[in-house]
Parts: C-alpha cells; sequence; structure tokens
C-alpha cells in the first residue's frame, strides 16, 4: 500500500465525459477506503467513501464501486468538468487496531479538457 | 464552519535546525493525525493522537515527535532536519478513534529544508 515513484498515472478527458478513475489496494485487512481529490498546493480533499461491508456507494456526481475478490477501487466521475481536474488519491485502512492509519496509493492525474 | 487549519504555511530552514508546526481541528474532532507528502507522492503516515496519547506511529526516526493538547490541537516537532525532510506536511482530524471515521486534511504547511 505504500505509494512509490514520481511518475503517476494520468488520465486525460473531454469536459462532459465521464471519467474511471482505479486502485488497486493490497492489504486484505483493509475495510474502510477513500477517495481524495487534491488540488495543486492544498489539502487532499474528502470525496467518498466506502466500507467492506458495501461494493458500491453514489454520491453527486460520483461513485466507489469495490471489489474485495481482486482487492480494487474504482472511482466514477459522471460529466466530467475542468474543476474536476487535480490528483485523485485512493486511501485505505484496516480499521480496529490501525487507529486510522491512512495508506495511500500512488495516485492519479485527471486532465479534463474545455 | 472552520475546517482543519495549518500554521505556518510555509517555512524554509536549514540542515539540522528544528521546526514547529501546528494544526488545529476541526471543533469537536478530538483525533488528529499528521502525515508526510513528498513531491509526486501519496501523503505517509507519521503519527496520530488522541485525547492527547499517541496512538499510532509510522516509520518515521526519533526525529520526529508530536503532541496533542487539551483542546485537542497539536504540535509536530522535527529535530536535526535533513534535506530530505522537504515535503508537505499534512494534518487531519476525524471525530473520534476509529479506523473507519472520516479524517478530513488541512491544507498543509510545506517546509523547504536548504
Amino acid at each position: 500500500g505504500e505509494s512509490v515513484g514520481l511518475h503517476l498515472p494520468t488520465l486525460s478527458v473531454q469536459e462532459g465525459d465521464n471519467s474511471i478513475i482505479n486502485c488497486a489496494y493490497s492489504n486484505s485487512a483493509s475495510d474502510y477506503f477513500i477517495w481524495y481529490k487534491q488540488e495543486s498546493g492544498k489539502g487532499p480533499q474528502f470525496i467518498i467513501d466506502i466500507r467492506s461491508n458495501m461494493d458500491k456507494r453514489q454520491g453527486q456526481r460520483v461513485t466507489v464501486l469495490l471489489n474485495k475478490t481482486v482487492k480494487h477501487l474504482s472511482l466514477q466521475i459522471a460529466a466530467t468538468q475542468p474543476g474536476d481536474s487535480a490528483v485523485y488519491f485512493c486511501a485505505e485502512s484496516a480499521g480496529g487496531t490501525s487507529y486510522g492509519k491512512l495508506t495511500f496509493g500512488q495516485g492519479t492525474i485527471l486532465t479534463v479538457h474545455p | 464552519d472552520a475546517g482543519v487549519t495549518q500554521s505556518p504555511t510555509h517555512l524554509i530552514k536549514t540542515r539540522g535546525q528544528h521546526v514547529t508546526l501546528r494544526c488545529s481541528p476541526i471543533s469537536g474532532h478530538k483525533s488528529v493525525s499528521w502525515y508526510q507528502q513528498v513531491l509526486g507522492q501519496g501523503p505517509q503516515f507519521i503519527f496520530q493522537y488522541y485525547e492527547k496519547e499517541e496512538r499510532g506511529r509510522g516509520n518515521f526516526p526519533d526525529r520526529f515527535s508530536a503532541r496533542q493538547f487539551p483542546n485537542y490541537s497539536s504540535e509536530l516537532n522535527v529535530n536535526a532536519l535533513l534535506l530530505g525532510d522537504s515535503a508537505l506536511y499534512l494534518c487531519a482530524s476525524s471525530w473520534v478513534l476509529d479506523g473507519s471515521q472520516t479524517q478530513y486534511f488541512g491544507p498543509g504547511t510545506r517546509l523547504l529544508v536548504l
């Protein structure tokens, strides 16, 4: 679950398209997952979360899908807008005795073209 | 309502010096966590505090220390600064000590060590 490397995956879409950002996690004990959006020079901003007893959760224009079998998480953004351009991180927590330690993924750079 | 606040926003230090970073959690939140984010990577967990006690620690040297005050604000101290300590230091707060509680991040303190 450690993020490594300086070259983040990138996703480039046109305004109005749907975007899908993927994340693989490694800790099978993780039971809580969060997606954060981070704009340049700012701290991560909470988007949506999901607990391991669910496989799908929807918010406003966003949907998170969790596949525990293959340890995969995805974030779907509907009708992507230029303001959605940012770096997106998934984070996982094992809960319980992990005391809320979040382990972040590598991050994906989303660029939305008008 | 005010979110998580951090001070200072930017800081420049030289090798060997020490630094103190400050964080005020969202009103009512009792847990504070600290993360280090190196350029191009996801945040890495440093500490979590709850009710003034350290409840979790990441893989960081003893040069890093922190504390939480009765009003739930927190300080992160780094001694004997190294060039590699240059990073964005993020504070996150959550309501209680629980791995499944959403953590909300502040804007961070950008530290540059020369």
